[in-house]
């Protein structure tokens, strides 16, 4: 079946730092990977996507790579803001199943002033 | 786009007691699904409903604990039946985007109600 691993939290930066959060998946066929941020007390929102090998999502500052080599899709930012805490959910959608997500366990971020 | 609300936001319960929160959406919709998310956890699927049929529990879930309404394209409820503390998590409603393959897999979520059970 499907699946998603992500990283432990929380992931603690100060400031401008440079931010990665590993995610790789397991899935049969060819499926759309996506990044959600959850902000506290809000409901998940989606940050970027990408629908094939080689893709990269962008938004906000927040860029992923669809590699289907390594089977991962690693959110990362150049400089992070305190406005960036948040929790961070890697997902995947199979294109020839259901289309509903399989999420991973989520990544929480807590940026320093 | 579509905006999604959530009745209540947060509740605090008593065990035995049962809970239902509202999810309303401002356009009209196929498929609604139901999560729930525990502390610290990643979001589990609770059931898919579909306007005009009985929704579809993942398994863990059962029909007698979580009873699903879906009376039009809009609005969907979630009860908590017979509620214990081990129901303690935030329970978030969502839709699937519409727009094709292209969208495929995407949901807008609710803010989610918050659900403590004493």
């Amino acid at each position: 079946g499907n699946s998603v691993t992500q990283m432990e939290g929380p992931v603690t930066l100060s400031e401008e730092a440079f931010l990665t959060i590993n995610c790789t998946y397991t899935a049969t066929g060819y499926p759309s990977l996506f990044w959600y941020v959850q902000y506290p007390g809000e409901g998940l929102q989606l940050l970027l996507k990408a629908t094939k090998a080689d893709d990269k999502g962008s938004n906000k500052g927040f860029e992923a790579t669809y590699r289907k080599e390594t089977t991962s899709f690693h959110l990362e930012k150049g400089s992070v803001q305190v406005s960036d805490s948040a929790v961070y959910f890697c997902a995947l959608s199979d294109q020839g199943g259901s289309y509903i997500p399989t999420f991973g366990r989520g990544t929480s971020l807590i940026v320093h002033p | 786009s579509a905006v999604i609300s959530q009745k209540p936001s947060r509740d605090i319960c008593q065990r035995g007691t049962s809970l239902t929160i509202q999810c309303q959406v401002d356009s009209q919709v196929t498929m609604m699904f139901w999560y729930r998310q525990q502390p610290g956890q990643s979001l589990t699927l609770i059931a898919t409903a579909n306007q005009g049929s009985e929704a579809t529990y993942e398994s863990g879930f059962v029909i007698d604990k979580f009873p699903i309404s879906r009376p039009n394209l809009t609005f969907s409820t979630l009860t908590v039946s017979n509620m214990s503390p081990e129901d303690s998590s935030i329970y978030l409603c969502s839709v699937e985007v519409t727009g094709g393959a292209p969208s495929a897999g995407e949901q807008y979520f609710g803010p989610g109600t918050r659900l403590t059970v004493t």
